[in-house]
């Protein structure tokens, strides 16, 4: 099984500033089958990137992703009030599909 | 509109049984992988189990393997997952999902239910 390993664990930041997330995996993870989903309280996680760094229909592209191998990022360039939430990452080129245990991006 | 409406949920003691079941609406439900996914309180995402568009091929994580069954009914828009011999730790959120953007190794989720919860305690 691959193991996903994300960081930093939490991220205090500001609106407007730039977020850097990574997502670290124990083997490759082929052909870039990586996606990024985003979660907020009480809700529903949301794809945001799927094969590293294709955003879903309707995300914005102030999120990109990119990577490959084992190190991926998800970058969101100007933070909006609606982008603190928890990130996680998740593989599904291996059996069994795998996510990372996340990281919270909060307002600082 | 894609629509995942999950149901089921509830307490149960250990050792017991729960069937949770997902009406899908809005999209041709034939058409797609479909998966649950749990969520534990206050913690992170995992993968149960994953079924073929047709039913045919069925994938679960070790940790509920000869416990769960996934299975579908494309008559009826829906999926279900039958929990037998439940312990303490399959307590979490239940999601219905839908998977796409993918291909014949895998994909990822672009669909999601609200959720049910499953409680297991005495």
């Amino acid at each position: 099984e691959i193991v996903l390993t994300q960081s930093p664990g939490t991220l205090s930041l500001s609106p407007g500033e730039r977020a850097t997330l990574s997502c670290r995996a124990s083997q490759s993870v082929s052909s870039s089958y990586l996606a990024w989903y985003q979660q907020k309280p009480g809700q529903a996680p949301r794809l945001l990137i799927y094969g590293a760094s294709s955003r879903a229909t309707g995300i914005p592209d102030r999120f990109s992703g990119s990577g490959s191998g084992t190190d991926f990022t998800l970058t969101i360039s100007r933070l909006e009030p609606e982008d603190f939430a928890v990130y996680y990452c998740q593989q599904y080129g291996s059996s069994p599909p795998t996510f990372g245990p996340g990281t919270k991006v909060d307002i600082k | 509109e894609v629509q995942l409406v999950e149901s089921g949920g509830g307490l149960v003691q250990p050792g017991g049984s729960l069937r949770l079941s997902c009406a899908a609406s809005g999209f041709t439900f034939s058409s797609y992988w479909m998966s649950w996914v749990r969520q534990a309180p206050g913690k992170g995402l995992e993968w149960v189990a994953n079924i073929k568009q047709d039913g045919s091929e069925k994938y679960y994580v070790d940790s509920v393997k000869g416990r769960f069954t996934i299975s579908r009914d494309n008559a009826k828009n829906s999926l279900y997952l039958q929990m037998n011999s439940l312990r303490a730790e399959d307590t979490a959120v239940y999601y219905c999902a839908r998977e796409n953007y993918g291909d014949y190794v895998g994909s990822p989720i672009d669909y999601w239910g609200q959720g049910t919860l499953v409680t297991v305690s005495s």
